[in-house]
């Protein structure tokens, strides 16, 4: 079985600083996917961030970046120039994928990150 | 184009009732998978649907089923409710083959 540990269960970072989310995972599997989702007070879960475990290079979207160690199976989340509608809670997620289609997603707790004005 | 939409936005039912959710998928997906999200914790994966057939299963118990239909929306439901079935029911969608899952709003359940 999958598993996805989040060890920082709050943070909090100044308007305009950089703040790193941990993440890491614990699987057999060579083939998969992760990803970093956002959920505002609003409750939606929003896609920030995939990360492919065959490609060495990190992903990047914007202020978002993510540094993928697939040897120590860490998988942590930068965030740079950060905003208020940054405020939210993190989830790290973790999905086997093959070819016949994708498959259910495991996530970690969480870390809720408050960015401070 | 419209996203991933779930109905109701809130439930409140009482124990050994029945309920079901409802959700519609992104435009052009045709998979939906159901999660439970209990207050304070990450979602936990319920089952997936494709070509209106449960493909993939979590660790719930059979009160938990769901339907797909033609149009690739879907239900869920629960039947038998406990007040541990209180928490927030998120749907995803996603076309096969892709990685990304897309989540509704979700429906916030409440067991009394």
């Amino acid at each position: 079985a999958q598993t996805v540990t989040q060890s920082q269960p709050e943070m909090s970072v100044q308007e305009a600083e950089t703040v790193t989310l941990s993440c890491t995972y614990d699987t057999s599997e060579n083939n998969y996917y992760l990803f970093w989702y956002k959920q505002p007070p609003s409750r939606q879960m929003i896609l920030v961030i995939r990360q492919e475990a065959y490609k060495q290079q990190n992903a990047t979207e914007n202020r978002f970046s993510v540094n993928f160690q697939k040897a120590a199976k860490s998988f942590s989340l930068k965030i740079s120039d950060s905003q208020l509608g940054d405020t939210a809670m993190y989830f790290c997620a973790f999905m086997i994928y093959s070819g016949a289609g994708s498959y259910q997603l495991t996530f970690g707790k969480g870390t809720k990150l408050s960015v401070i004005p | 184009d419209a996203g991933v939409t779930q109905s109701p936005t809130h439930l409140i039912k009482t124990r050994g009732q029945q309920v079901t959710l409802r959700c519609s998928p992104k435009s052009g997906h045709d998979t939906v998978s159901w999660y439970q999200q209990a207050l304070g914790q990450g979602p936990q994966f319920i089952f997936q649907y494709y070509e209106e057939e449960e493909r993939q299963r979590g660790n719930f118990p059979d009160r938990f089923s769901g339907h797909q239909f033609p149009n690739y929306s879907s239900e869920l439901n629960v039947n038998a409710l406990l007040l541990g079935d209180s928490a927030l029911y998120l749907c995803a969608s996603s076309l096969v083959g892709a990685g990304e899952q897309y989540f509704g709003p979700g429906t916030r359940l409440t067991v009394t």
